[in-house]
């Protein structure tokens, strides 16, 4: 069993979907957990960051954590176009980051 | 603002051909790291420095080393490419080894 695990999609959504990705992971001991947005070509961007279970809401995005059933999920409002891209999530513990291997996310127009 | 540069963009080598991959960062990171990324794998990590001076060994650090040439700049060496080396390589910094990691736009590498 890998320590991350992430369906890698694709997943096609029509514009202005509500988008759910999700990541489970077996390590108990991740504290931190983020989400990065990979463009095509282009490297991974950090766009949320978090410590403690539940949720935390940025603009039009939320993550979510469940540290008792290991799981973490990311939600989009709204979806748009530009938010076609892959997603991935990454964990932390100690100064190990550890990452998923990203679900591919289409949003058509 | 560039925070991570990395070059070339792109190249092909010949098997057992060497090639060093350059990262620099303007951000005043401490932290830096080198990740190759392959199809269903995810980023797994080859090296990281967590400061000037000092460099460690990843998950995947076998036919590759590094150099952390000032606070700045941390290059990636392969003396002898091989074909399971082709990859997207990317480099990353942190202001410290447990803070989020900012990426570059990666060396894409393929060795015939």
């Amino acid at each position: 069993q890998k320590e991350v695990e992430q369906d890698p999609g694709p997943l096609s959504v029509p514009e202005g979907a509500i988008v759910s990705l999700n990541c489970t992971y077996s390590n108990s001991a991740f504290q931190y957990f983020m989400w990065y947005r990979q463009y095509s070509r282009k490297g991974p961007e950090l766009l949320m960051y978090t410590y403690s279970s539940g949720n935390k809401e940025d603009g039009r995005f939320t993550a979510q954590v469940d540290k008792s059933s290991k799981y973490i999920s990311l939600f989009i409002r709204d979806s748009q176009p530009s938010d076609s891209a892959t997603y991935l999530c990454a964990m932390r513990y100690g100064q190990n980051f550890v990452f998923g291997p990203g679900t591919r996310l289409s949003v058509l127009p | 603002n560039a925070g991570v540069t990395q070059t070339p963009k792109f190249q092909v080598l010949k098997t057992g051909q060497s090639m060093t991959l350059q990262c620099a960062q303007d951000m005043n990171h401490n932290s830096m790291y080198w990740y190759r990324q392959d199809p269903g794998m995810g980023l797994r990590l080859i090296y990281y420095s967590a400061s000037e001076g000092t460099t460690d060994k990843g998950e995947v650090p076998n036919g590759y080393n590094v150099s952390r040439l000032n606070k700045r700049e941390f290059s990636l060496r392969l003396e002898s490419a091989a074909p399971s080396q082709t990859s997207v390589y990317f480099c990353a910094s942190g202001r410290e080894l447990n803070q989020p990691q900012h990426f570059g736009d990666g060396t894409r590498l393929s060795i015939l």
